[in-house]
């Protein structure tokens, strides 16, 4: 079945600078990745996603770029602003008539004053 | 209006006690799902149900048991609770039908096993 892995597990920038999140994954089946924001206390809410057919897209301050050969693709967050300040999950779906969503580990960033 | 939701929010009940957390979701999707999220933060996937059918059980103790009605509800029941089983429990619903898309979640049950 389908493995994600997401690094690094903790991120702390200062506000104002970048934040690149990675992730890598093992079903070459999967075709789906969304990114996944949860603020404390609250439910996941998707942020961005990118199908198998791009290799990138950009929305805003966030960007995601997906490399299929690798298999790895990586969540941007540009001029990081405080209310950034979230844990992040990656996720990677595979094309099914009925799918299931398997997430990576999850990263807190925090974003430094 | 709410497009997840999920009962009780919050779940407090001694070891060995049996308890059952509701989900309902009014988005029209046909697959809806169970995730766990330990206190490490890490969202792992229970159950997945297509039009009311089982699809997915991940190694998931046969102590949980998920029902779905209709394709617009998932419940979630547990027997025998254990410490272990403290966690959130986050109710979801995708539209997958050829394409994948946006899973929406519930506002989660915090269960703790005292």
């Amino acid at each position: 079945g389908e493995n994600v892995e997401q690094h690094p597990s903790t991120l702390s920038v200062q506000e104002g600078d970048s934040a690149v999140i990675k992730c890598t994954y093992s079903d070459s089946a999967s075709n789906y990745f969304p990114w996944y924001k949860q603020e404390l206390g609250k439910r996941p809410q998707l942020i961005i996603d990118i199908r198998s057919n791009v290799g990138e897209k950009k929305d805003q301050r966030i960007a995601v770029t997906l490399n299929k050969t690798a298999k790895h693709f990586s969540l941007h967050i540009t001029e990081t602003q405080p209310e950034d300040s979230a844990v992040y999950f990656c996720a990677a779906s595979p094309y099914s008539s009925a799918s299931k969503i398997i997430f990576g580990s999850g990263t807190r960033l925090s974003i430094r004053p | 209006d709410t497009a997840v939701s999920q009962t009780p929010k919050y779940l407090v009940t001694q070891m060995g006690n049996d308890k059952s957390i509701k989900c309902e979701q009014n988005l029209g999707h046909d697959t809806m799902y169970w995730y766990k999220q330990d206190s490490k933060k890490f969202l792992k996937i229970m159950f997945s149900y297509n039009n009311k059918e089982l699809i997915i059980n991940e190694t998931v103790p046969n102590r949980f048991s998920p029902k779905s009605p209709d394709k617009a509800h998932l419940n979630l029941h547990i027997n025998s609770l254990e410490l272990g089983d403290s966690a959130v429990y986050f109710c979801a619903s995708s539209q997958v039908g050829g394409m994948n898309t946006e899973a929406f979640f519930g506002q989660g049950t915090r269960l703790t096993v005292v």
